[in-house]
């Protein structure tokens, strides 16, 4: 069974810094890209950023660039996401999502259940 | 950056009725298109990538239509499971971006 775990997250004051986590199992973790996408509380979808399979290829939102860093260890299954400079606007919930090829193109097809990060004093 | 505007906001329907939604792009983003449901403190599920295209497991009462910057989501007859939020999403350029979201609620 594919599954994707997030943790790492919690409440932090502004400015501060968090590591986000995601374990992958069930899968051939290093033939995946990547993505993380964020919800804030009772808001939409917000993509985040995204990492190639071999991490060749990263794209970040404007909103995290700069502040934020995804990378990836495949020999650990897990993909994280470094976040800096932390802002009350970056509380929400982070999923990762694994990106599949249909068709054309590719999708986050495959979700995590998120991890909440909290920017508060 | 590509937007999308979705519309309505707020879809209000009873079970056994079609529902359509909408999804505009400011700018053409060929058939790249993805829609996804998502229910109350769960993750987002794909539902159709490609603008037309089901992905696996989900109903034949669901479809998807259009390219360039109009999109539709049709629903052709709504079961009680159905009732979420749904986006759309664009996967032509960088960034990849969502579209607010339609919430679709029992009337």
């Amino acid at each position: 069974e594919v599954q994707l775990v997030e943790s790492g997250g919690g409440l932090v004051k502004p400015g501060g810094s968090l590591r986000l986590s995601c374990a992958a199992s069930g899968f051939t973790f290093s033939s995946y890209s990547m993505n993380w996408v964020r919800q804030a509380p009772g808001k939409g979808l917000e993509w985040v950023s995204y990492i190639s399979s071999s991490s060749s290829y990263i794209y970040y939102a404007d909103s995290v660039k700069g502040r934020f860093t995804i990378s990836r260890d495949n020999a650990k299954n897990s993909l994280y996401l470094q976040m800096n400079s932390l802002r009350a606007e970056d509380t929400a919930v982070y999923y990762c999502a694994r990106e599949e090829s249909y068709g054309s193109g590719s999708y986050p097809g495959c979700w995590g259940q998120g991890t909440l990060v909290t920017v508060s004093s | 950056e590509i937007v999308l505007t979705q519309s309505p906001a707020t879809l209000s329907l009873s079970p056994g009725e079609g529902a359509t939604l909408s999804c505009r792009a400011s700018q053409s983003v060929s058939s790249y298109l993805a829609w996804y449901q998502q229910k109350p403190g769960q993750a987002p599920r794909l539902l159709i990538y490609d603008a037309s295209n089901r992905a696996t497991g989900i109903p034949a009462r669901f479809s998807g239509s259009g390219s360039g910057t109009d999109f539709t989501l049709t629903i052709s007859s709504l079961e009680p499971e159905d009732f979420a939020v749904y986006y759309c999403q664009q996967r032509s350029n960088w960034p990849q971006t969502f579209g607010q979201g339609t919430k679709l609620e029992i009337k």
